[in-house]
C-alpha cells in the first residue's frame, strides 16, 4: 500500500527566507503523482504544484517549486521569499495511476513565517 | 480555474439531528466526488468516493448507516449524517477532479465544521 510521510510537524521560517517542507513517499507503483496543498486556518485545501513520477524536470509555480528525487522517494516543495500569508497547514499527497482519483495524504506540517 | 462549491460551512446542532452537506461542481461534470473528515491539528482522512448514479465506495471503518452519501447528479454529491452525536463533530471536506488523468488536482470545497451539542 502506498503511505506518505512529512516528518515535520511544525517549522519556522524568516521572512523572505527559503524553506524546505519534506515529503517522503512509498509505492511500488511507477506511474504516479505528487501533489502539495495548503490549507490556511480558515480550512480550504488550496492546490500549490504536481510532480509526476516520469517527469524529467523538477516542477515549479511561481515561488513554489519541487525537490523531486526519485530514486530516494522524496518530493520536497521549496517555498523561496516567504511571506507572512505562507504561514499554514502543508500537505504532501500522492495518486497512483491504477487507483482512480483518490489522494493519499501525508500528516501535514505547519509553517510559520516570522516577521 | 474549477471551482467546488461546499454548503453549509459551518453547523451548530443537537444530538440527534441529521445534517446534511452538499458538494456542487460549479464549472465542470464530476462523475467521482470524495469526502474527507479532518479532526485538529491532523490529516484529512477519506471516508468516501462517491460515483455518480452509484453506490458510495466506503473506507474501512466509515459506517455507511452513519453516513449517507447521495451523487444523484454529476455537479452534486450530499453527506448526511443521520442521529449525529458530539463524537461526530469535526471538520468534513469534499473533492472533485476533471477527467480521471494522473496529473488533475483534486480541487476542493471550503469544508464544512460540524458541532454537535
Amino acid at each position: 500500500a502506498q503511505k506518505i510521510t512529512q516528518t515535520q510537524p511544525g517549522m519556522f521560517v524568516q521572512e523572505k527566507e527559503a524553506v524546505t517542507l519534506d515529503c517522503t513517499y512509498d509505492t511500488s507503483d511507477p506511474s504516479y503523482g505528487l501533489f502539495w496543498y495548503k490549507q490556511p486556518s480558515s480550512g480550504e485545501m488550496i492546490f500549490l504544484i504536481y510532480q509526476g513520477s516520469y517527469d524529467q524536470q523538477n516542477a515549479t509555480e511561481g515561488r513554489y517549486s519541487l525537490n523531486f528525487q526519485k530514486a530516494r522517494k522524496s518530493a520536497n516543495l521549496v517555498i523561496s521569499a516567504s511571506q507572512l500569508g505562507d504561514s499554514a497547514m502543508y500537505f504532501c499527497a500522492m495518486r497512483l495511476n491504477n487507483a482512480g482519483n483518490m489522494l493519499t495524504f501525508g500528516g501535514g506540517t505547519r509553517l510559520m513565517v516570522k516577521p | 480555474g474549477a471551482v467546488v462549491s461546499q454548503h453549509p460551512s459551518r453547523v451548530i446542532c443537537k444530538s440527534g439531528t441529521s445534517v446534511k452537506i452538499e458538494c456542487r461542481s460549479l464549472d465542470f461534470q464530476a462523475t467521482t466526488m470524495f469526502w474527507y473528515r479532518q479532526f485538529p491539528k491532523q490529516s484529512l482522512m477519506l471516508m468516501a468516493t462517491s460515483n455518480e448514479g452509484s453506490k458510495a465506495t466506503y473506507e474501512q471503518g466509515v459506517e455507511k448507516d452513519k453516513f449517507l452519501i447521495n451523487h444523484a447528479s454529476l455537479t452534486l454529491s450530499t453527506l448526511t449524517v443521520t442521529s449525529a452525536h458530539p463524537e461526530d463533530s469535526s471538520f468534513y471536506i469534499c473533492s472533485a477532479s476533471i477527467g480521471t488523468a494522473i496529473n488533475q488536482p483534486q480541487h476542493f470545497g471550503d469544508g464544512t465544521r460540524l458541532s454537535i451539542l
